[in-house]
């Protein structure tokens, strides 16, 4: 398995509270990727990666933002938490175009 | 822009049977990767199947075929011989990749759930 790790893996917050989501890899792959999955949505794209400090947005990007200041960790920020981001969050890594490989998921709940 | 539309919310198989989960994307890029992943109700993400948009054979990996018509625009799964362990949800997924670093962007498609009956 790709050793990848998301911290934590689940998570109650309140309303307006800043949130951080660590995504920790062990491949040295260049590419990360944070998505949101809800239910008839599929996964979604928030923010990816394609290098230390280079990011960019994904289709649904705004309340979020993200860091990378080394290859293996990417953070993803929700800045000030709201019930709409109540989600399973998932990290990707890749390095081939062949391949991408996920995380085990973090559940986040904000109440 | 590019994206995925997967018209099947839901298919039921036959334990043994073969399945086929539909398809389609659309993208102005001449190359590009589509993936198809499986998702059982344990949630992780299990990667299954990858064509790249320049090869000349469709993929393979065991059970798991990729109908890849080009023409169409579609990247159909076909599953053979289904067992009950196939019973999950399906995501197909493109990747269009040129010499730009930003456009190494992964899109899904919104998923099949798949039912394999005894």
């Amino acid at each position: 398995d790709a050793g990848i790790t998301q911290s934590p893996r689940h998570k109650v917050t309140e309303t307006g509270t800043p949130v951080t989501l660590r995504c920790h890899q062990t491949e040295n792959h260049r590419y990360m990727y944070w998505y949101r999955q809800d239910p008839g949505h599929g996964l979604r794209l928030i923010h990816y990666s394609y290098g230390v400090k280079d990011t960019d947005k994904g289709e649904v990007s705004d309340g979020y933002s993200v860091s990378r200041s080394k290859t293996e960790d990417f953070l993803l920020t929700l800045e000030s938490a709201t019930s709409s981001q109540t989600s399973v969050y998932f990290c990707a890594i890749s390095e081939s175009h062949t391949e991408a490989f996920f995380g085990q998921g973090t559940r986040l709940t904000v109440v | 822009a590019q994206k995925i539309t997967q018209t099947q919310p839901g298919m039921f198989v036959q334990e043994k049977e073969a399945v086929t989960l539909d398809c389609t994307y659309d993208t102005s890029d001449p190359s590009y990767g589509l993936f198809w992943y499986k998702q059982p109700s344990s949630g992780e993400m299990i990667f299954l199947i990858y064509q790249g948009s320049y090869d000349q054979q469709n993929a393979t990996e065991g059970r798991y075929s990729l109908n890849f018509q080009k023409a169409r625009k579609s990247a159909n799964l076909v599953i053979s011989a289904s067992q009950l362990g196939d019973s999950a949800m399906y995501f197909c997924a493109m990747r269009s990749f040129n010499s730009g670093g930003s456009n190494y962007k992964l899109t899904f498609g919104k998923g099949t759930l798949l039912t394999v009956n005894p």
